[in-house]
C-alpha cells in the first residue's frame, strides 16, 4: 500500500525537551512538507523539501528543524525554542514541486507539551 | 500575498439537506490552483478536487459539486443530499503555479445530524 505514515499518532513531552516527529512516504514523491494545525485554524507551512539534502523554511519555521537525508523520509524536530509546540502536525508529499501537483497528507501526529 | 477566506466557521444541517461552503481567495498571480480538502475526525486530510485558474467549468462528482467564479474570486463547494459521513472540517486552499506553499483557509466544520 502506497502512502504516508506518521508516528506516533499521539506524543507527550515535558517542556524543555526536543522531540522528533517521523514522516515516511513510499509514493516515490520528490517533495515533502510539514504543516502545523491549531484549533480553528487552517494549516500553516513549517518546512518543505523539494529534493534530498535540500529544504526551505515555510511561514513558521522558528523553533523547528528538519533533515532530508533520504527521499522517503522527512523528520521534524520540535526544539525547546518553540514557544507553543502543542499542536497537530501533518506531513505531506507531492510528486514534484509547484502547484500542479496535489499534496497527499499523512494521518498526523498530535503533540502535547506540558 | 495570497489569502483564502472561509467565512463560515460551522454549518449544521439535517441529513439529506444540501450544504454550500463558501471560499473566497486573493492572489496577484494569473496562474494558480485551488483545492478542497476534507478532514474527518481521524485528522487526515483527504484531497477532493483541484482546479486551475484557467478552467472555470463547474464540476460535479457524485453528491459533490464545485462552482468556480474567477470574476468574484470564489470557489464554492456544495454537498447535495448530505449524509452523516459528510461530517468533517472542509478546507479550501490556494497555490501559485510556481510555488510550493499551499495557503489554507481556516476551515468550515460541517455537522450532519441524522
Amino acid at each position: 500500500d502506497g502512502g504516508i505514515t506518521q508516528s506516533p499518532k499521539y506524543l507527550f513531552r515535558k517542556e524543555g525537551q526536543n522531540v522528533t516527529l517521523s514522516c515516511e512516504q513510499n509514493l516515490n514523491h520528490d517533495a515533502m512538507y510539514w504543516y502545523r494545525q491549531d484549533p480553528g485554524q487552517g494549516l500553516r507551512l513549517i518546512y518543505y523539501s523539494q529534493i534530498v539534502n535540500d529544504f526551505q523554511k515555510g511561514d513558521i519555521a522558528e523553533g523547528y528543524s528538519v533533515s532530508r537525508e533520504k527521499k522517503e523520509s522527512f523528520p521534524l524536530t520540535v526544539t525547546s525554542a518553540q514557544k507553543n509546540p502543542t499542536a497537530f502536525y501533518l506531513c505531506a508529499s507531492s510528486i514534484g514541486g509547484g502547484g500542479a501537483d496535489e499534496q497527499y497528507f499523512g494521518p498526523g501526529t498530535r503533540l502535547t507539551v506540558t | 500575498a495570497q489569502k483564502v477566506t472561509q467565512a463560515q466557521t460551522e454549518i449544521s444541517v439535517v441529513e439529506k439537506e444540501d450544504v454550500t461552503l463558501d471560499c473566497v481567495y486573493e492572489t496577484r498571480d494569473t496562474t494558480y490552483y485551488l483545492f478542497w480538502y476534507k478532514q474527518p475526525p481521524s485528522g487526515e486530510l483527504v484531497f477532493l478536487i483541484r482546479r486551475n485558474s484557467f478552467d472555470e467549468q463547474n464540476e460535479i462528482s457524485g453528491r459533490y459539486s464545485w462552482n468556480f467564479q474567477k470574476s468574484t474570486s470564489s470557489f464554492n463547494f456544495t454537498i447535495t443530499a448530505s449524509q452523516v459521513v459528510d461530517s468533517a472540517v472542509y478546507f479550501c486552499a490556494l497555490i501559485s503555479s510556481n510555488d510550493y506553499k499551499l495557503s489554507f483557509g481556516a476551515g468550515t466544520t460541517v455537522t450532519v445530524r441524522a
